[in-house]
């Protein structure tokens, strides 16, 4: 069935330093990635998101990488601030339905 | 704020009961997503919406159902209660039904006694 692989769970870096975070999906007719920042107790907030046409998107700090081949996907943040804190998921979403399968999370702890 | 309105914020109640859980989306926005969000199951989807039709289900439990209605806003109905209803439940909306971002709602917190 459908499903998305995180890692890892946790991260832990030094302020300044830059973050990966990897994620595989099984469905290859999935066709839309979006990567979520979620606070402690707050919503799911959509921070990027990479369609399969393209294989590698940037807003500022942050850039994710695409490869379909393999059905990887990746979030990259550099210059991590104390702010970046949070825990990031990663979701597939099917070219057939909007729904979105989530990975399991990595909590990003960035230490000043 | 994202646009999507969601209430209650928190919802309290004992097992065997039933509750409603209410959505707004975003303005414009024509699909609504439901997502169950626990600590050992993560983000699950429920179930899709689009201008009033069921779109795509998730494992949505046969207790739970949903519905959308003409002014776009959207309700989840949870009956027969059980502890592990306890949960987060999202709403989403989005422009579309496909390869759409989705903008979540601040969510219910319900909790079974």
């Amino acid at each position: 069935g459908e499903n998305v692989e995180q890692h890892p769970s946790t991260l832990s870096v030094q302020e300044g330093d830059s973050a990966v975070i990897k994620c595989t999906y099984s469905d290859s007719a999935s066709n839309y990635f979006p990567w979520y920042k979620q606070e402690l107790g707050k919503r799911p907030q959509l921070i990027i998101d990479i369609r399969s046409n393209v294989g590698e998107k940037k807003d500022q700090r942050i850039a994710v990488t695409l490869n379909k081949t393999a059905k990887h996907f990746s979030l990259h943040i550099t210059e991590t601030q104390p702010e970046d804190s949070a825990v990031y998921f990663c979701a597939a979403a099917s070219s057939n339905t909007g729904k979105l399968i989530f990975g399991q999370g990595t909590t990003l702890q960035v230490k000043p | 704020d994202s646009g999507v309105t969601q209430t209650p914020k928190h919802l309290i109640t004992a097992t065997g009961q039933r509750v409603t859980l209410r959505c707004s989306p975003r303005s414009g926005d024509l699909s609504v997503y439901w997502y169950q969000q626990s600590l050992d199951q993560g983000l699950q989807f429920l179930i899709q919406y689009y201008n009033g039709e069921e779109r795509a289900k998730g494992n949505i439990l046969e207790r739970f159902s949903a519905q959308q209605f003409p002014d776009l806003h959207s309700e989840l109905n949870l009956s027969s209660l059980e502890l592990g209803d306890s949960a987060l439940y999202f709403c989403a909306s989005s422009a579309g039904t496909v390869a759409q971002p989705q903008h979540f709602g601040d969510g219910t917190r319900l909790s079974i006694l």
